[in-house]
């Protein structure tokens, strides 16, 4: 029974070079949630994903940033060109339902992706 | 637009006693979720305890409690008996309903137990 799988756990890239998280979230959720955690901060909102949808993308940087959850595979978080800023803590979520059904399970977190850009 | 605040940045605690993490919330909607989150130093996000806006008793699992008061906006986290594995930061969120269906998350507060 996996939970949402986050890979890779630990990254390192270099100023300028592109990093790539994954995510694949439980098994029958469709909706994605990606969440950034800059050091000794919250979880900051960054977008919100269906199969082969982006519903909300208010907490995207304009820039470098995008996001993506094909019909088929894992979300993938891309990162072009990175800056010593990017680095942070990287977080998957997933769910099943979009409305009413509340609760605390409806919405899991995977472990999370460091990235460090040096 | 949802707002979550969390005044503590730090908190200390004696081992065996209780401590309380605020919490206080804005929204305009009325179908809302309230939830609490463990981050230990290893990083992951634990769920600890969820109350839903209509809910009338206040939220309980085993040691957490959340003291909700929704005339206040507050939803506060109480641990009871704390243990030295509670050292954490904690995180309160909230998801509404209708609106934006993803999760805003407070700033936290760094939890430290003293033996």
């Amino acid at each position: 029974n996996a939970g949402v799988m986050q890979n890779p756990r630990h990254l390192v890239r270099r100023r300028g070079q592109e990093a790539r998280l994954r995510c694949s979230p439980m098994k029958g959720h469709s909706h994605v949630y990606w969440y950034r955690q800059l050091p000794e901060e919250g979880l900051k909102f960054m977008v919100y994903l269906q199969k082969e949808n982006i519903i909300d993308e208010s907490g995207m940087p304009k820039e470098r940033f995008s996001a993506e959850f094909p019909k088929e595979g894992p979300s993938i978080l891309r990162i072009q060109q990175v800056v010593r800023g990017d680095s942070a803590a990287y977080f998957c979520a997933s769910s099943a339902t979009l409305y009413r059904s509340f609760s605390g399970n409806t919405i899991y977190f995977g472990e999370g992706s460091w990235l460090t850009v040096v | 637009a949802q707002k979550i605040t969390q005044t503590q940045p730090g908190m200390f605690v004696q081992e065996k006693e209780a401590v309380t993490l605020d919490c206080t919330y804005d929204t305009s909607d009325q179908s809302y979720g309230l939830f609490w989150y463990k981050q230990p130093s290893s990083g992951e996000m634990i769920f600890l305890i969820y109350q839903g806006s209509y809910d009338e008793q206040n939220a309980t699992e085993g040691r957490y409690s959340l003291n909700f008061q929704k005339a206040r906006k507050s939803a506060n986290l109480v641990i009871s008996a704390s243990q030295l594995g509670d050292s954490a930061m904690y995180f309160c969120a909230m998801r509404e309903v209708y609106n934006n269906n993803d999760m805003r998350f407070g700033a936290g507060t760094r939890l430290t137990v003293k033996p």
